[in-house]
């Protein structure tokens, strides 16, 4: 397994802009999850997908906030309009193989995020 | 609500020290529970997990928890820690209904002095 690959480790971008991130799952897993971190606190969740279908969403994920997972595979995540509360470390993670029950989910590197 | 909550926000040992990690959670029915370590500049690993069965635990490099369902806890220890265990630890919570979805506590900062 090559883990969980986010892209791009960084960006900075003005307020109002939109940004789109990248995240690479292991390879099969079914199942992908987005989630926020800011200082101080834990992981928050996003959102989650099974193979492409989008499965449960927060109420974090305002409507400026977009996810897809168009072949099941890779996923992105938009965020249009960006707001200076949007700066915060992006993490994505997959679980389960086909067949697989309930296991750990694996985590990327995440996409550090900086509204200016 | 579902919730995690871990009491300690930063920790400072000395090596050889022992370590306690306080994890509670609260949830409604059964739930799976996780310890993840984040090291400086590297992703979240898992530490340890707990699905069902013996609720003494062991994970990677030494440490251990143990769920206690009357106290809805899952403590993490160690039973001397290293300067390489510097790093940021949390407690995660998911329940077996579905969705699949991880609640983490806000996280404990462990410093370990040489």
């Amino acid at each position: 397994d090559t883990g969980v690959s986010q892209n791009p480790r960084h960006k900075i971008t003005k307020r109002g802009q939109n940004v789109t991130f990248r995240c690479d799952p292991i390879s099969e897993h079914n199942r992908l999850y987005w989630y926020r971190q800011t200082l101080g606190q834990g992981p928050e969740f996003l959102t989650y997908f099974q193979n492409e279908a989008q499965l449960e969403k927060s109420r974090l994920l305002s409507d400026r906030f977009s996810a897809e997972r168009p072949k099941g595979s890779f996923s992105t995540l938009e965020i249009q309009r960006t707001e200076q509360g949007d700066s915060a470390m992006y993490l994505c993670a997959s679980s389960s193989r086909p067949g697989q029950m309930n296991t750990e989910a694996f985590f990327g590197q995440g996409t550090r995020l900086t509204v200016v | 609500a579902q919730s995690v909550s871990q009491h300690n926000h930063h920790v400072i040992l000395s090596e050889a020290a022992s370590l306690e990690l306080g994890c509670n959670y609260s949830y409604g029915g059964t739930v799976n529970l996780f310890w993840y370590v984040q090291y400086p500049g590297q992703h979240l690993q898992l530490l340890l997990k707990y699905f069902s069965g013996d609720p003494l635990v062991k994970g990677i490099k030494g440490f251990e928890a143990e769920f206690i369902k009357s106290k809805f806890s899952f403590n993490l220890r160690k039973p001397s820690v290293q300067w390489s265990d510097t790093a940021e630890y949390f407690c995660a919570a998911r329940g077996t209904g579905g969705g699949n979805k991880l609640t983490f506590g806000t996280g404990t900062q462990l410093k370990v002095e040489l």
